[in-house]
């Protein structure tokens, strides 16, 4: 089983500055690496998929990179509807996983 | 634009059966993984398993032994079941088209609770 641990737990940041999540894979998932935005009482939505394609209607502020076992998610300017929990997902394996989240707070 | 609804029972005594359904609209069942994904309160996201539109499925292993995915096409439907249910089994638990999750249904929260 492919464990996904992310980084930090916790982000503090400012309206308007840059925000870097990372996420790193027990073993190479290859380029099969998802994340996902979560605000409460909803179901996450799909930002980012195979690495670094932004999903539909995804605004380009959100970008992935990475490869192998080391990912990132970067937003590049935050404004306030992007301050939620963040999620990478694996699925390059079975039995699929995600990382514990990130939560990305108002500084 | 595909759509998932699912409904089912959101309190179950332990020992109890979960029984969910999600009923897929405005798709096709081939191409995907059809997935059911549980989120205890307050915790993050649990996958739980798959079916794809061959009947192939994957389960996590940590619950394989309770748990059965299955899929009917001509209602354009999918299930979860999971048997023997305690405490640590109440979440919201979601359907989902997977492999990467770009529909999700709508949650549903189970409780187990005596």
């Amino acid at each position: 089983e492919i464990v996904m641990t992310q980084s930090p737990a916790t982000l503090s940041v400012s309206p308007g500055e840059r925000a870097t999540l990372s996420c790193r894979a027990s073993q190479s998932v290859g380029s099969n690496l998802a994340w996902y935005q979560q605000k409460p009482g909803q179901a996450p939505r799909l930002l980012i998929y195979i690495t670094s394609t932004r999903a539909t209607g995804i605004p380009a502020r959100f970008s992935g990179s990475g490869s192998g076992t080391e990912f990132t998610l970067t937003i590049s300017s935050l404004q306030s509807e992007d301050f939620a929990v963040y999620y990478c997902q694996q699925y390059n394996i079975w039995p699929r996983s995600f990382g514990q989240g990130t939560k990305v707070e108002i500084k | 634009q595909v759509q998932l609804h699912q409904w089912g029972a959101g309190l179950l005594k332990p020992s109890e059966t979960l029984s969910l359904t999600c009923g897929v609209s405005g798709g096709s069942f081939s191409g995907y993984y059809w997935s059911w994904i549980r989120q205890p309160p307050g915790k993050g996201l649990e996958w739980i398993g798959e079916m794809n539109y061959s009947g192939i499925t994957n389960y996590n292993p940590s619950l394989k032994t309770r748990v059965t995915i299955s899929l009917d096409t001509s209602k354009n439907q999918f299930s979860l079941k999971l048997t023997s249910v305690t405490a640590a089994d109440t979440a919201v638990y979601y359907c989902a088209r997977g492999p990467y999750i770009s529909v999700w249904g709508q949650g549903t929260l189970v409780t187990v609770s005596s």
